[in-house]
């Protein structure tokens, strides 16, 4: 079926240093959606984003992070500068649309480690 | 806001025994509700959806089914097996601006032979 990939799998930097998620959604799709998962936790919502803009954010999506997709490219969330509370799986999700019955199509998640 | 509130976990079976794990919501609107799996080292994947109130989901034995007068969406399986031993999320999804959706804490299940 259809497959959202995230790159890289795990990603390992040091506390202060910027770091780029990249995620590419399934082809046809049209909203993106970025999770927080602490190990052994809740996975908590991030962002949404539709059409080169941010539709919702949550309080965990601090001002240190941004989302962007050109055209064509990968949806990236960024954090610049990380803190050592941003370590944690972060998934990235896509939807073919808006309607309320279409499922979210998840990627494996990226860990990431700050140190 | 839109909120869903399901069964802490972890929960602990042996095989062959029946699960159920409590999900309840809130929104304003008509939602559609999904229950979605968690296997280790993977992101979530659709367990089923029920988009209409009253109506039954159901897909690898286990079921829920919308209940619009008690706002809930329990998830039942009538006997377990160890390849069930994952985390399963109750969701919402509303037709909105924001196109948010809203998942539950998340339920661990562990399932010993």
């Amino acid at each position: 079926g259809p497959k959202v990939l995230q790159i890289p799998s795990h990603q390992i930097i040091d506390m202060g240093q910027m770091v780029t998620l990249n995620c590419d959604p399934v082809s046809n799709h049209l909203y993106f959606y970025w999770y927080k998962q602490i190990l052994g936790q809740q996975m908590e919502f991030l962002v949404n984003f539709y059409n080169g803009k941010v539709m919702e954010k949550s309080k965990l999506f601090k001002d240190q992070f941004s989302v962007e997709r050109p055209d064509g490219s990968y949806f990236t969330l960024k954090i610049q500068p990380t803190a050592l509370e941003d370590s944690a799986v972060y998934f990235c999700a896509s939807s073919p649309g808006r309607r309320a019955n279409e499922r979210l199509f998840f990627g494996h998640g990226t860990k990431l480690s700050v140190l | 806001g839109d909120s869903v509130t399901q069964t802490e976990g972890p929960v602990t079976l042996s095989e062959g025994t029946s699960l159920t794990v409590n999900c309840s919501y809130e929104t304003k609107q008509y939602p559609t509700l999904f229950w979605y799996v968690q296997y280790p080292g993977e992101g979530p994947q659709l367990l089923f959806k029920v988009p209409k109130a009253n109506e039954k989901g159901s897909n690898r034995g286990f079921e829920a089914t919308y209940n619009k007068e008690a706002t809930s969406f329990h998830l039942q399986k009538a006997s377990v097996q160890e390849s069930d031993s994952a985390v399963y999320y109750c969701a919402l999804r509303r037709a909105s601006n924001t196109n948010k959706v809203v998942f539950g804490t998340g339920t661990r299940l562990q399932v010993l032979p």
